[in-house]
């Protein structure tokens, strides 16, 4: 079942502008990880933080983890159009099902 | 590397037919393969956990019956919908867990997905 929820539930702007958004989730993880998903097509995975983490980068990327807050923040810095797609956050419990949030769709314009 | 693919990628079908969907791991051997769902604009529904050579697990509310679920070796599994009717198109997506060396951890890479039309 679905823990998380993401804010905002979309997002436009424009390219070279800075992406965020946030996941909330409700019960304790042992990781958290981001994916993205262009229309249609299945998911890529982008970065995982672990429980013990507090941020990481990947490239562009920015993650932040508060445990405390059971949350998550994606950061996606200099955007361009490619970045156009839905992004997920999913939470493992550490028995590897990973339960989604309802999901991002960003819009970069051109 | 860690590249898992679906077949078909679309499938249409008439009310009443059963559809299998396959899920590969191609360059690595999974131990645990998952079968979600996803309705338009929403997210992704896990409906049930494969492992080679035993019985699926599903999630509550998912019918075992309808959804069949064969995990024939550590590289495939099947996903069958039995007796579909409109209400079972959806896409569906697998993924297939394994462990990288070097992350530290299981990771799940996520097949292309299949689109189901039940006419």
């Amino acid at each position: 079942s679905q823990q998380g929820e993401e804010d905002p539930q979309a997002l436009s702007i424009q390219e070279g502008e800075n992406a965020t958004m946030n996941c909330s989730y409700k019960t304790s993880i042992n990781n958290l990880q981001w994916y993205r998903q262009n229309s249609g097509r299945g998911l890529v995975h982008l970065i995982l933080i672990r429980s013990n983490e507090r941020e990481k980068h990947s490239g562009r990327l920015r993650v932040t983890l508060d445990t405390s807050k059971k949350s998550s923040s994606l950061l996606i810095t200099a955007s361009r159009a490619a970045d156009t797609a839905s992004y997920f956050c999913a939470t493992d419990a550490n028995d590897y099902k990973l339960s989604f949030g309802a999901g991002t769709t960003v819009t970069v314009r051109a | 590397g860690a590249v898992v693919s679906q077949h078909p990628s679309w499938v249409i079908c008439k009310s009443g037919t059963s559809v299998k969907i396959e899920c590969r791991s191609l360059d690595f051997q999974a131990t645990t393969m998952f079968w979600y769902r996803q309705f338009p604009k929403q997210s992704l529904m896990l409906m049930a956990t494969s492992n080679e050579g035993s019985k699926a697990t599903y999630e509550q509310g998912v019918e075992k019956d309808k959804f069949l679920i064969n995990h024939a070796s550590l590289t495939l599994s099947t996903l069958t919908v039995t007796s579909a009717h409109p209400e079972d198109s959806s896409f569906y997506i697998c993924s297939a867990r394994t462990y990288i060396a070097g992350s530290g951890t299981d990771t799940q890479y996520f097949g292309p997905g299949t689109r189901l039309t039940v006419l």
